[in-house]
């Protein structure tokens, strides 16, 4: 079974620039979630979608966007680029939204540099 | 405010080291813990997950607790290996519906031959 997978690898962007960052979950899952690890720090959360409705969002601007198709992939928007955006940007798929107590298996990240 | 503190930031020992890599967080409100591993520039690897109500998960070497009423976890790595070797997270399932995870800045490991 193919894990969490992410598009691009890598990608350098230009400031004001935009860009989107694709995630396909493990098959069945229905939930992702979206997070931002700047080098040296903890992975930041910023979107969490299950059944295609936002579930949950973490302290980013409205530069930030997403969604989820019905196959329950997921994309990622970014707006307005700025040097800070420079990061690691991680997907994760769980088995299920809501409250239950489920293990989130994370895909290999996107390399943003934005110059 | 949800934060998630892990000790040391570094840790280096000779191969065949028992070692333990602590966690705290400061909202006892968990959902669960998880521990990951993260080889550089690379995702994150799933190692153990602690559901609220448990006190324990074990899988081979690696053994790791919860105790919510201190606001602690620990990771403990038995006979380390230098195959160990990459940055430890831990995380905190919080939100309900939401159940985002609060990570800490991590322990960077490094096994010596």
């Amino acid at each position: 079974d193919a894990g969490v997978t992410q598009s691009p690898t890598h990608l350098i962007k230009t400031r004001g620039q935009h860009v989107t960052l694709r995630c396909s979950p493990i098959s069945g899952h229905k939930s992702v979630s979206w997070y931002q690890q700047v080098l040296g720090q903890g992975p930041q959360f910023i979107f969490q979608y299950y059944e295609k409705e936002e579930r949950g969002r973490g302290n980013f601007p409205d530069r930030f966007s997403a969604r989820q198709f019905p196959n329950y992939s997921s994309e990622l928007n970014v707006n307005a680029l700025l040097l800070g955006d420079s990061a690691l940007y991680l997907c994760a798929s769980r088995d299920r939204g809501g409250s239950g107590s489920y293990e989130q298996y994370f895909g290999p990240g996107t390399r943003l540099t934005v110059t | 405010k949800q934060e998630v503190t892990q000790i040391p930031a570094a840790l280096s020992v000779p191969e065949g080291e028992n070692l333990v890599l602590n966690c705290s967080f400061t909202d006892s409100a968990i959902y669960n813990l998880q521990w990951f591993r993260q080889d550089p520039g690379k995702g994150l690897t799933s190692l153990l997950l602690i559901q609220s109500s448990q006190r324990e998960q074990t899988s081979g070497r690696l053994n790791a607790s919860l105790d919510k009423s201190s606001g602690r976890s620990t990771l403990y790595i038995a006979a380390s290996q230098p195959g160990d070797s990459a940055t430890y997270l831990c995380a905190g399932g919080y939100g309900g519906a939401t159940n985002k995870l609060i990570f800490g800045t991590g322990t960077l490991l490094a096994v010596q031959p």
